[in-house]
């Protein structure tokens, strides 16, 4: 089993949907998770970052971790073309430096 | 600005041939760090420093070498012993080695 599992789509939705972004992980020393946006060619983009369990919201994204299902979420509202990218999330244990990355989900937006 | 630069974003080489690729960063971070980025693969940790004149091997350290004399700066080499160089690097670096902000990259096709 990978250490962590992130379906690559492609997902295609219409603007202003609502996306799920998903990711499961089997280390339950997982502590940091992170989520990137990757554009074609381009470096990943930091989105979101959290701690441990709960939500973090930032604007039009929110953060899910859920610990005891050893389950990540990010949900994006109201989606807009320029969300058409590729997502990748990451994560971390406490004590080491390097993150696992899932290898990303591939969404487009249509308008 | 401060940012991370990697340097050139396009490199084209003969096999054979050793090749360096650039990364500088005016964050003030302490922790620098390359990933390799092959299409469905992810991102792989190649090699990471969290301090001057120290590094870690990642997963895929093979056919690569780094040297970190300046914080600001963290070469990758890759050298003629790498089977399959042909991929998109990616710089890294972090200040508490949490979250990690990433460079533009650089494509290296080896012909």
């Amino acid at each position: 089993q990978k250490e962590v599992e992130q379906d690559p789509g492609p997902l295609s939705v219409p603007e202003g949907a609502i996306v799920s972004l998903n990711c499961t992980y089997s280390n339950s020393a997982f502590q940091y998770f992170m989520w990137y946006r990757q554009y074609s060619r381009k470096g990943p983009e930091l989105l979101m970052y959290t701690y441990s369990s709960g939500n973090k919201e930032d604007g039009r994204f929110t953060a899910q971790v859920d610990k005891s299902s050893k389950y990540i979420s990010l949900f994006i509202r109201d989606s807009q073309p320029s969300d058409s990218a590729t997502y990748l999330c990451a994560m971390k244990n406490q004590a080491g430096t390097a993150l696992i990355f899932g290898k990303g989900t591939t969404l487009s937006v249509s308008s | 600005d401060g940012g991370i630069t990697q340097s050139p974003k396009y490199l084209f080489r003969k096999e054979g041939q050793n090749v360096t690729l650039s990364c500088e960063q005016n964050l003030n971070h302490d922790a620098m760090y390359w990933y390799r980025q092959d299409p469905g693969q992810g991102l792989r940790l190649i090699y990471y420093s969290q301090i001057v004149n120290d590094f870690q091997k990642g997963d895929i350290a093979e056919g690569y070498s780094v040297s970190r004399e300046k914080k600001e700066s963290f070469p990758l080499t890759v050298t003629s012993a790498q089977k399959n160089p042909t991929a998109f690097y990616l710089c890294a670096s972090s200040m508490r080695g949490d979250e990690q902000y990433f460079g533009p990259g650089t494509r290296l096709t080896v012909t």
